[in-house]
């Protein structure tokens, strides 16, 4: 398993402002996630980040609105940027572990908890 | 179409007793991965239990079991002996090793409530 840490884990914004949310994990991997979990919905994909490379993001999602860094293999970060109401929502960080010469398929994705945004 | 579909948006079960969760799925791949995750209220989820396409055995993980049945692409979760702390949001979700870029697919998930 992995054990992730995400900062802030709740916090109430204005609007027009901007929020960089942390997402640290307790060992190398090759891929991060993000997703954003709008109230009462599922998880919607947001951007993959790479190390070393541009993160690839989803249909719907712009890098100016979402822009992604990772530093390095442990350690990404998240802005929402020029924050509106619609972006109230629960972001979660995730990273994949897998079994050695297992599927692709079969990497378990592991959530940090979350950061619960509201924004006024 | 929907990849995962759960068709209970909420369950009620009492104290002790076994729960079935709904899902099924939509896949042309023949190599895929199904996934169940717990968000309690406080948001994070928590990986319970994964179930391979080639997998003949069911998976099993303490008081969780999946019930697979591929010809019926179905994967429904059962909880056995329920407690009060299982009482959360439940998301099924899958794994294409082909289609969708990869990416884990979620459901709209089921809230799950248990009585005392």
């Amino acid at each position: 398993s992995a054990v992730i840490s995400q900062k802030p884990s709740r916090d109430i914004c204005q609007r027009g402002t901007s929020l960089t949310i942390q997402c640290q994990v307790d060992s190398q991997v090759t891929m991060m996630f993000w997703y954003r979990q709008q109230p009462g919905q599922s998880l919607t994909l947001i951007a993959t980040a790479n190390q070393g490379s541009e993160a690839t993001y989803e249909s719907g999602f712009v890098i100016d609105k979402f822009p992604i860094s990772r530093p390095n293999l442990t350690f990404s970060t998240l802005t929402v940027s020029n924050m509106s109401p619609e972006d109230s929502s629960i972001y979660l960080c995730s990273v994949e572990k897998g079994l050695a010469g297992g599927f692709w398929s079969e990497n378990i994705q592991y959530f940090g908890a979350g950061t619960r945004l509201s924004v006024l | 179409a929907q990849k995962i579909t759960q068709t209970q948006p909420g369950m009620f079960v009492q104290e002790k007793e076994a729960v079935t969760l709904d899902c099924t799925y939509d896949t042309s791949d023949q190599s895929y991965g199904l996934f169940w995750y717990k968000q309690p209220s406080s948001g994070e989820m928590i990986f319970l239990i994964y179930q391979g396409s080639y997998d003949e055995q069911n998976a099993t993980e303490g008081r969780y079991s999946l019930n697979f049945q591929k010809a019926r692409k179905s994967a429904n979760l059962v909880i056995s002996a329920s407690q009060l702390g299982d009482s959360a949001m439940y998301f099924c979700a899958m794994r294409e090793l082909y289609n969708q870029g990869g990416k884990l697919i979620f459901g709209q998930g089921t809230e799950l409530s248990v009585k005392p």
